[in-house]
């Protein structure tokens, strides 16, 4: 099992459409877990931490399920400039040795 | 004002060649990373250094060799240049090693072997 898995997509949504993302992880000892977003041919950006509470930012919400050891993105009300790639990020290693792990990634497509 | 800066942003050259790529950052941040981008877009640790210290070094072939001269720069040195290296290669910043900190990256350097 890949250490962080994501469905490749792409997604292509229509603009105002809700669309959502999963992400498995496979180390149970995980602690920290983002999202960033990546643009076509620029670096990869925060997009949000993901909380155990589950948190919102806007029209974007995360949530974590440890037990199942996967995280979603919920983006609602979708634009235009939501078109990127969104990267599942889980924080793995050893605490003075922590390195984040990236999935490679959703495409998603926001249609007009 | 930029945040993490690299150099060059595109790089062509041939087997065989030894090239550089230089980072900076000016956020005073303690870490700094090197990760490498595929063909397939898969963003993958190379390197990190904590205050001019190594501290995670996944398998990469020795001939790619990191230097960081003070906290605020990370260079990375690639010898004998091989057409498997070509990627994008991103260097990131994040105020420590923990790993709940944002980590910040710079705009890439697009490394093409022939």
């Amino acid at each position: 099992r890949k250490e962080v898995e994501q469905d490749p997509g792409p997604f292509n949504v229509p603009e105002g459409a809700t669309v959502a993302f999963n992400c498995t992880y496979s180390n149970s000892a995980s602690q920290s877990f983002f999202w960033y977003r990546q643009d076509c041919r620029k670096e990869p950006k925060l997009l949000m931490s993901v909380y155990s509470s589950g948190n919102e930012d806007g029209r974007f919400t995360a949530q974590l399920n440890r037990a199942s050891q996967y995280i979603s993105l919920l983006i609602r009300d979708s634009k235009l400039s939501d078109s990127a790639t969104y990267l599942c990020v889980v924080n793995n290693g050893n605490f003075g040795n922590e390195k984040l792990t990236f999935g490679t990634g959703t495409r998603l497509t926001i249609i007009p | 004002d930029t945040a993490v800066s690299q150099t060059p942003k595109y790089l062509v050259t041939q087997m065989g060649n030894d090239k550089s790529i230089k980072c900076e950052q000016n956020l005073g941040h303690d870490t700094m990373y090197w990760y490498k981008q595929d063909s397939k877009k898969f963003l993958k640790i190379m390197f990190s250094y904590n205050n001019k210290e190594l501290i995670i070094n996944e398998t990469v072939p020795n001939r790619f060799s990191p230097k960081s001269p003070d906290k605020a720069h990370l260079n990375l040195h690639i010898n004998s240049l091989e057409l498997g290296d070509s990627a994008v290669y991103f260097c990131a910043s994040s105020q420590d090693t923990a790993g709940n900190y944002e980590q910040y990256f710079g705009p890439g350097t697009r490394l093409t072997v022939t």
